[in-house]
């Protein structure tokens, strides 16, 4: 079935470094989708989102990217710092009437090194 | 605000019992979805209300039931609770629940089938 999925399960960075987590997706139909940050013992927080018309987005310290040529989305966290380790979540809205059936990826697992 | 507020937080249960989970959404969101979480499979969307109405459900057997009342308060219900219902249950509001709405998780039920 069409799924959310992540390149990388697991990555390790140095703090102050740049980090970058990708993510496929295989909807046509999916025309939002969202960056979903969890950390040990919490639910997932929104970091940012990005509707299908654009092909970036910038919060603050993070961009997205959304490359729908090759169904390819990207999270791109500045100046990495040891509160953003956690597991990264991306999730497309597929198809459907109602928003209720957030497709996610399997999570990428930041570790920042000191 | 006060956030999504999940109840309880833990739950130990045997096989075959039956559980109930409650949510209270973020003040003025009419939309509640549920997540199951586990290691293996990640997030999947189990179903989503919007006043009182359950109007998307994802693949899960009958077991797996839920609610909404006036108040946009959510239960869900798993009943004959078997090994496999060991996750991390998960509740999301939204305002109206439309396509390209953001959700808002709570910290979620850890619930233990022994």
């Amino acid at each position: 079935g069409e799924s959310v999925g992540l390149h990388l399960p697991t990555l390790s960075v140095q703090e102050g470094d740049n980090s970058i987590i990708n993510c496929a997706y295989s909807n046509s139909a999916s025309d939002y989708f969202i960056w979903y940050k969890q950390e040990s013992g919490k639910g997932p927080q929104f970091i940012i989102d990005i509707r299908s018309n654009m092909d970036k987005r910038q919060g603050q310290r993070v961009t997205v990217l959304l490359n729908k040529t090759v169904k390819h989305l990207s999270l791109q966290i500045a100046a990495t710092q040891p509160g953003d380790s956690a597991v990264y979540f991306c999730a497309e809205n597929g198809y459907g009437g109602s928003q209720g059936n957030l497709i996610f990826g399997k999570g990428t697992k930041l570790s920042v090194k000191p | 605000k006060a956030g999504v507020t999940q109840t309880p937080r833990y739950l130990i249960k045997t096989r075959g019992q039956q559980v109930t989970l409650s949510c209270s959404p973020i003040s003025g969101h009419r939309s509640v979805s549920w997540y199951q979480q586990t290691p293996g499979q990640g997030l999947q969307f189990l179903f989503e209300y919007f006043s009182e109405t359950q109007r998307n459900k994802g693949n899960f057997p009958g077991r797996f039931s839920g609610r909404q009342f006036s108040n946009s308060r959510s239960e869900m219900n798993v009943s004959t609770l078997e090994l496999g219902d060991s996750a991390l249950y998960l509740c999301a509001s939204s305002p109206t629940g439309t396509r390209d709405e953001k959700l808002f998780f709570g910290s979620g039920t850890q619930l233990s089938v022994l």
